[in-house]
């Protein structure tokens, strides 16, 4: 059974402090996205790589860096969390398709990040 | 700019049949998807669809008329647990995926 694996499904942080969320794929996908789900707005892009230790920043980088050192995970960092960033954050892989295209994705389960 | 449209909420009663419609404006087309995501849980695929047409698979159907930049999503005989949210997400030509802020179905006995 195919799986992504996030590394912590809630988490409380305080404005300022650093944020590491993991995810481990275990399906050899190229591709991983990390997506913000906020309500009345769509998946939003933050970062997404297509190769190891390859990253494109997505529609909203600002204030979030990744690191993929490895092809199964892909980590997304929040430097100095803030209040705007409580959000839901979800991991995604796929295949690649066409080169850098995608196909189905397969979801984590989701971090839902509460920063006070 | 890139947009897709949904409705932001439907209704519709067990054992009936409901069409969930997402219209698209993209910098080109490289295929449509639809997943479903249930309250707290994670999104799942479901179709995708990349010619014109109906493709059917079970209870679930998908259209696509890229001329029209419309799809839909067909849902029969109903059940409870098809309450979730309906996204709809296109591919364009940098094959970067665009996702409607998607439909949540509310299904009543």
């Amino acid at each position: 059974d195919v799986k992504v694996t996030q590394s912590s499904r809630y988490l409380v942080k305080r404005t300022g402090e650093k944020v590491f969320l993991e995810c481990v794929q275990d399906m050899d996908h190229e591709n991983m996205f990390w997506y913000r789900q906020d309500p009345g707005l769509g998946l939003r892009l933050i970062y997404f790589s297509y190769d190891v230790k390859m990253k494109e920043k997505g529609d909203i980088p600002e204030g979030y860096s990744v690191s993929r050192e490895k092809k199964e995970r892909f980590s997304l960092i929040l430097e100095s969390a803030s209040t705007n960033q409580t959000s839901m954050y979800l991991c995604a892989s796929s295949f690649a398709l066409a080169g850098r295209g995608t196909g189905e994705l397969f979801f984590g389960e989701g971090s839902r990040l509460t920063v006070l | 700019g890139q947009n897709i449209d949904q409705p932001t909420e439907m209704t519709a009663t067990e054992g009936a049949i409901v069409q969930i419609n997402c219209t698209y404006q993209t910098s080109g087309f490289n295929g449509l998807f639809w997943y479903q995501q249930h309250a707290g849980e994670a999104p799942t695929f479901l179709s995708y669809n990349v010619l014109d047409g109906l493709e059917e698979k079970g209870r679930f159907s998908s259209f696509l008329s890229r001329s029209k930049g419309y799809s839909y999503l067909l849902l029969k005989e109903l059940q409870m647990k098809d309450s979730a949210s309906y996204l709809c997400a296109v591919l364009d030509s940098n094959y970067q995926l665009i996702w409607g802020a998607g439909t949540k179905l509310i299904i009543k006995p």
